[in-house]
């Protein structure tokens, strides 16, 4: 059973900080990651996909991977009231299997 | 980035009639789409891969008698939820795949009395 494990959170930080969204994968054949956002009552939006190890960087947000260590994360700089949202993590194996997805990270940025 | 576009945003209905979802890809052509439902709070939950042309591949619990789901071309496919009660009153989102990223559409606010 492929797995995707995330912190439910909420992960509350204030205006201006670093959000850090973590998340992690059971399956080791693993090929293709990707970071949604959902506002609540709405449908995921892609934010970003990364499939070598190290950092991807696009505007304020890096997702970071880690294949050895089956690990993949998604830094938001300069953080936003409007950056409040869950978070999905979705993983993708070989070949067109479907993504797994994370149940998500509620993140919370204050004013 | 792709669009996909559902149709209707929303409806309401009353219990024991069917309803029919939409789900287009605008901007590419979709082989593969996906169906999802998601209850308030609740993380997504698969209900079904549909593939062009093919009979759909449903999840586990998912009945495919009640979730009828048709792939007709390579930019539509539907779902009809036959014989709606209130228990199916969810949101429903669908997502096409253009090669390795899924894209969401908007989603259905499906009650039903």
């Amino acid at each position: 059973q492929k797995e995707v494990e995330q912190n439910s959170g909420p992960l509350s930080v204030p205006e201006g900080a670093i959000a850090s969204l973590n998340c992690t994968y059971s399956d080791r054949g693993s090929q293709s990651f990707f970071w949604y956002r959902q506002y609540s009552g709405k449908s995921p939006e892609l934010i970003m996909f990364i499939y070598s190890n190290g950092d991807k960087e696009d505007g304020r947000f890096t997702a970071q991977l880690n294949k050895a260590s089956q690990y993949v994360s998604l830094l938001i700089r300069d953080s936003q009231p409007s950056d409040s949202a869950t978070y999905l993590c979705a993983v993708k194996g070989s070949g067109y299997s479907t993504l797994t997805f994370g149940k998500g990270t509620m993140l919370l940025v204050s004013p | 980035g792709a669009v996909v576009s559902q149709h209707p945003s929303w409806v309401i209905c009353k219990s024991g009639t069917s309803v029919k979802i939409e789900c287009r890809s605008l901007d590419f052509q979709a082989t593969t789409m996906f169906w999802y439902r998601q209850f308030p709070k609740q993380s997504l939950m698969l209900m079904a891969t549909s593939n062009e042309g093919s009979k759909a591949t449903y999840e586990q619990g998912v009945e495919k008698d009640k979730f009828l789901i048709n792939h007709a071309s390579l930019t539509l496919s539907t779902l009809t939820v036959t014989s709606a009660h209130p228990e199916d009153s969810s949101f429903y989102i669908c997502s096409a795949r253009e090669e390795d990223t899924q894209y969401f559409g908007p989603g259905t606010r499906l009650t039903v009395l």
